[in-house]
């Protein structure tokens, strides 16, 4: 079976554009979630969906990050007028939604801002 | 379990010998604990978990310790392989929440 699988892999882009980052999770995961990882730091929680609904978007640092999931499978996380600090690695894991349980990791898409 | 920004402590050890991988986590609430693994350039990938209820878990090569009196978590890999050389991270969920909470990670190499 496919495992979390993400897209683009690698992304540049100027300061002020958006982008889009895409994820689809493991079938049958009815939970995802986002992560932001900076050079050389951990993890940081963005958002969770269970199903399609966010009941937490907490790590949303700002108002230009936003992320929508549809059909209960793919979500895309979007940056609206991308500035350098964003420059990160953007992580998507998806479970099978009971509580606590293992999520499991895409590979990520790194994402530069010039 | 706050980054350390871009020093992360660093565990070298000889190849076939034990690695003890350590985490303080910061909240009482937390009732489960995952470790991960994650290599150069890829996404983490899960080694074992556990939960609360336990003090000890064991795996294939590896095992987890938890001390909830003092809140801390370790990894135990035996007879350590070059393969294992990656960034370790451990993380914690909180009894009422989905989202994990990830530690800064120890970068484990292994000399040959």
């Amino acid at each position: 079976g496919a495992g979390v699988s993400q897209s683009p892999s690698n992304k540049v882009t100027e300061k002020g554009k958006d982008v889009e980052l895409r994820c689809d999770p493991i079938s049958g995961h009815t939970a995802l979630y986002w992560y932001r990882q900076s050079l050389g730091q951990g993890l940081e929680f963005l958002i969770y969906f269970q199903g399609n609904s966010a009941p937490d978007k907490s790590g949303l640092p700002s108002d230009r990050f936003s992320a929508e999931r549809t059909g209960g499978s793919v979500s895309t996380l979007t940056i609206q007028r991308t500035q350098q600090e964003d420059s990160a690695v953007y992580l998507c894991a998806s479970s099978f939604g009971r509580f606590q349980e293992t999520q499991y990791f895409g590979p990520g898409t790194r994402l530069l801002v010039l | 379990g706050e980054s350390v920004g871009l020093h992360l402590p660093t565990l070298s050890v000889q190849e076939g010998d034990n690695s003890i991988i350590n985490c303080a986590y910061s909240n009482s609430a937390s009732d489960y604990f995952i470790w991960y693994k994650q290599e150069s350039g890829k996404g983490p990938q899960f080694i074992i978990d556990i939960r609360s209820n336990m003090d000890k878990r064991q795996g294939q090569r590896v095992t987890v310790l938890l001390n909830k009196t003092v809140k801390h978590l370790s990894l135990q890999i035996a007879a350590t392989q070059p393969g294992d050389s990656a960034v370790y991270f451990c993380a914690e969920n909180i009894s009422h929440g989905n989202k994990l909470v990830f530690g800064a990670g120890t970068i484990l190499r292994v000399k040959s």
